[in-house]
């Protein structure tokens, strides 16, 4: 079965750079979930969106950005990176309802 | 407010020890649900159970049991016989029903459990 795709797994920036995290849902779901997990912490929400509009904001900085396009796949846009942004981001789907696949994960590291 | 508390911040058994990883959430909705997720070192998020507020049948999966009690607000995980394999980090988490918007996570803080050989 398919599973959410996130790209890049792995990778690795300089302080005050931009990165660009894409995930792809699962064929058919429209919702779609951003996850911070930082060094030994739980993962944070971020953002959601549904139907390619934001739904729900947590803590997530000014500096970051996302959107939702027609194909449904999102993009996690962050500029001017910072140490602590290192962490592992998680994306999630669903099919409008409570219960979200996760995928893979990318990590980030600001160096 | 929604919150997830697992207490146990880390706990160490001697292989086919019996475990459980403990949980208590708190909520204001009568309609939520919670998962327990397993956190490998490799680091992807692998689902274990999920569970709804109007279902407190208790489940068995193989070695794994998850005990939910509304009374308590608890949501407690049992590992019998437990294995080097179950090493690993151990999340619960919550999701309530929104009153607009999507239906975000609210994870606890995990509970690393090592499994000694």
């Amino acid at each position: 079965a398919a599973g959410v795709i996130q790209s890049p797994r792995h990778l690795i920036k300089e302080k005050r750079e931009t990165a660009t995290l894409k995930c792809y849902p699962i064929p058919r779901h429209d919702t779609v979930y951003w996850y911070q997990q930082g060094p030994g912490q739980d993962p944070q929400f971020l953002i959601s969106f549904y139907e390619k509009m934001q739904s729900d904001k947590g803590s997530i900085p000014d500096r970051f950005s996302a959107q939702q396009f027609s194909d449904y796949h999102s993009e996690l846009n962050m500029s001017s990176l910072e140490l602590g942004d290192s962490a592992l981001y998680f994306c999630a789907s669903s099919l409008g309802g409570y219960e979200q696949f996760f995928g893979p994960g990318t990590r980030l590291t600001v160096l | 407010a929604q919150k997830v508390t697992q207490a146990q911040t880390e706990i160490s058994v001697v292989e086919k020890e019996d475990v459980t990883l403990d949980c208590v959430y708190e909520t204001r909705d009568t309609t939520y649900y919670l998962f327990w997720y397993k956190q490998p070192p490799s680091g992807e998020l692998v689902f274990l159970i999920r569970r709804n507020s109007f279902d407190e049948q208790n489940e068995i999966s193989g070695r794994y049991s998850w005990n939910f009690q509304k009374s308590t607000s608890s949501f407690n995980f049992t590992i019998t016989a437990s294995q080097v394999v179950d090493s690993a980090v151990y999340f619960c988490a919550l999701s309530e029903s929104p009153t607009s918007g999507t239906y975000k996570y609210i994870f606890g803080t995990g509970t690393r459990l090592k499994v000694l050989a």
